[in-house]
């Protein structure tokens, strides 16, 4: 079945130590993103990318960067520069022309201990 | 930049009975969509109903309706016959339009929290 996959589903991360979160689609869709949710802020766009080797940044980029080498891969990796990364992350995905296709993934839940 | 306001932190509403989230939005744009989701505990995100802007008609999924109000940038979502599943957060988005290519990004409203009561 076709769909998003986000692992792992939990992750904790010792301060100061940097970790990537994965996100792989097999839905052959163009554009993937990564929101942030946190308790009462709703979602925030972090990062997108249209197409491979091209991403910009959204509205929280600092102390976060991703890498688009493969169009079915989306990596975040949570720098040592994030002052706080505690939180849950969504990846995305939709196939070109077509707003509001979006596909999400399970998400992560990352705590700093 | 948009921004996408949902001013109810939480509702509740009776199994059965109907209930409103209410969803306003800033925008200068005249073509752009609308989105409601919603996130059960599950936390998986599940599009509920979605709205283009040049339609004048309001859009309608089985249970879940919605209140498009374009002058008053307003736009709320209706759920009648309210069942024990339909208890999730609910997120309001919108999409610019973007007749260039893949890019569309939803920009979300903070939620409500709906409790459906038995």
């Amino acid at each position: 079945d076709g769909g998003i996959t986000q692992s792992p589903k939990y992750l904790f991360r010792k301060e100061g130590q940097n970790v990537t979160l994965s996100c792989e689609q097999n839905l052959n869709h163009d554009a993937m993103y990564w929101y942030r949710q946190d308790p009462g802020q709703g979602l925030r766009l972090i990062y997108y990318s249209q197409i491979v080797n091209d991403f910009q940044k959204g509205d929280i980029a600092e102390g976060y960067s991703v890498s688009r080498e493969k169009k079915e891969s989306f990596p975040l990796t949570v720098t040592s520069a994030q002052k706080n990364p505690t939180a849950f992350y969504l990846c995305a995905s939709n196939p070109r022309y077509t707003p509001g296709g979006y596909t999400f993934g399970s998400g992560t839940r990352l705590t700093v201990v | 930049a948009q921004t996408v306001t949902q001013s109810q932190p939480e509702m509740s509403v009776q199994e059965a009975e109907t209930v409103t989230l209410s969803c306003t939005y800033d925008t200068s744009e005249s073509d752009y969509y609308l989105f409601w989701y919603k996130q059960p505990p599950s936390r998986q995100m599940i599009l509920v109903i979605r709205q283009e802007a040049y339609k004048q008609q309001n859009a309608t999924e089985n249970r879940f309706s919605v209140n498009f109000q374009k002058a008053a940038k307003s736009f709320s979502l209706k759920i009648s016959d309210s069942q024990l599943g339909d208890a999730a957060m609910y997120f309001c988005a919108y999409m610019e339009e973007n007749s260039g290519g893949s890019n569309y990004k939803l920009t979300f409203g903070k939620g409500t929290l709906l409790t459906v009561n038995p």
